[in-house]
């Protein structure tokens, strides 16, 4: 089983739409977690770290569910700029990051 | 806002040479990292770096694999002997303290030909 594990997409949404991806990860000692986006051939930048609580950002919503060991990131009234690849990325009991593969969103106009 | 800044941006070498990866990491940050991403693939970790020393690698990271911090700004990765799989994008990250939050460098291309 793989440590971080995200449907790798692509989802296609229109302007506007709301758009939820999840993740699961294998390791219950996992310690903290974030969303983090990647650009094309760039480097990944840090989106939101996620809690048990849940937190929001603007139009971003982060939930985790650590009896389930899963994660989800909801983006509310998507933009095209939005159009990105999202990496869900676990933090054991060390420092190193483990990254699930991501998922493509694609926001048309 | 302070950031990662990395050089060069693109690297290519012949396979067999030896190619050195610059960071200079976000300056109050202890926590120092290099990942790389095969293009495609998703980011793996290689090593991280505190108190002047590896705390942690992976089996990617062999012994053609070294890292130093050479003047309290500078952290580097060394590659001595490149090989054609070395090809990747090559990340610095670096955070306050284990756990917390990393910042990623706009990484290095190396394309080993």
């Amino acid at each position: 089983r793989k440590e971080v594990e995200q449907d790798p997409g692509p989802f296609n949404v229109p302007e506007g739409a709301t758009v939820a991806f999840n993740c699961t990860y294998s390791n219950s000692a996992s310690q903290s977690f974030f969303w983090y986006r990647q650009d094309c051939r760039k480097e990944p930048k840090l989106l939101m770290s996620v809690y048990s609580s849940g937190n929001e950002d603007g139009r971003f919503t982060a939930q985790l569910n650590r009896a389930s060991q899963y994660i989800s990131l909801l983006i509310r009234d998507s933009k095209l700029s939005d159009s990105a690849t999202y990496l869900c990325v676990v933090n054991k009991d060390t420092d190193k990051l483990i990254f699930g593969t991501g998922t493509r969103l694609q926001v048309f106009p | 806002e302070p950031e990662v800044t990395q050089t060069p941006s693109h690297q290519v070498t012949q396979m067999g040479q030896e190619v050195i990866l610059r960071c200079v990491p976000i300056s109050n940050h202890l926590y120092f990292y290099w990942y790389r991403q095969i293009l495609g693939q998703k980011v793996e970790f290689l090593v991280s770096f505190y108190n002047n020393e590896i705390s942690e690698k992976s089996e990617i990271f062999d012994d053609q694999f070294s890292v130093e911090r050479p003047d309290g700004s500078n952290f580097t990765l060394k590659i001595r002997s490149t090989k054609l799989e070395d090809s990747a994008m090559y990340f610095c990250a670096s955070e306050t303290g284990a756990g917390y939050e990393q910042y990623f460098g706009p990484g290095t291309r190396l394309t080993v030909t």
